[in-house]
């Protein structure tokens, strides 16, 4: 069945920049588009952005627009997410997940990303 | 962006109680709604598409209805394993939206 793996925890600067990666396998990766979610300690689930892994389509959230970049590399089936700027608001876990149809079916496992000084 | 918001935003319940949550939009979204349901420390799970279609693998003690504007997700005998926070999503417009989640408790 569908499995993606994220990569590590970080921790960042303030106004640095961070990519995390989803390696998506049990599944022909450009068959289904991935979205990216997340959520701060302690709140509920934000959706940033969803993109085709075979074309240029992307949707973002207006809120992340110019800083989050969403990319994929066919050739490993891994998607990344880099988001730049990074404020303290910014910790949270973040999600990568499968978008079948209209509507996310399989997630990773969550990536945490500390924004400290 | 449309709104989502979901009822109650906790609620308690013993095992074996049938428990229902509602989550709203505010605008028309047809079917375009989601269910997920998240336990501490976890990703979330999707267990409902299409306002009223199970994922593969999701028991069917878990049911989803509505359409337009008004939805509802039905866990028909409570256990154990089913105390998470829900969450319902709308797919129908960019930005997708999510409710602000559901508490399900032990009483």
């Amino acid at each position: 069945q569908a499995q993606l793996v994220q990569s590590g925890a970080e921790v960042k600067r303030p106004g640095a920049s961070v990519r995390v990666s989803c390696k998506a396998s049990g599944y022909t990766f450009t068959s289904y588009a991935i979205s990216w979610v997340r959520q701060a300690p302690g709140q509920g689930l934000e959706w940033l952005g969803s993109m085709s892994t075979y074309s240029d389509t992307r949707n973002f959230a207006p809120r992340f627009h110019g800083r989050l970049t969403m990319s994929s590399d066919t050739s490993t089936s891994t998607a990344y997410m880099d988001l730049s700027s990074l404020r303290s608001d910014d910790t949270a876990v973040y999600y990568c997940a499968r978008v079948v149809g209209s509507s996310e079916d399989s997630w990773g496992q969550g990536t945490l990303i500390t924004v400290s000084s | 962006d449309i709104q989502m918001t979901q009822s109650p935003s906790s609620l308690s319940a013993s095992v074996g109680d049938r428990v229902t949550i509602t989550c709203r939009a505010s605008q028309v979204i047809s079917n375009h709604l989601a269910w997920f349901q998240q336990k501490p420390g976890k990703a979330p799970k999707s267990l409902i598409y299409d306002a009223s279609n199970l994922h593969s693998g999701v028991p069917s003690k878990f049911s989803g209805g509505g359409s337009g504007t008004d939805f509802t997700l039905t866990i028909s005998s409570l256990q154990p394993e089913d105390f998470a926070t829900y969450y319902c999503q709308q797919y129908s417009s960019f930005p997708l939206t999510f409710g602000g989640g559901t508490k399900v408790e032990i009483k």
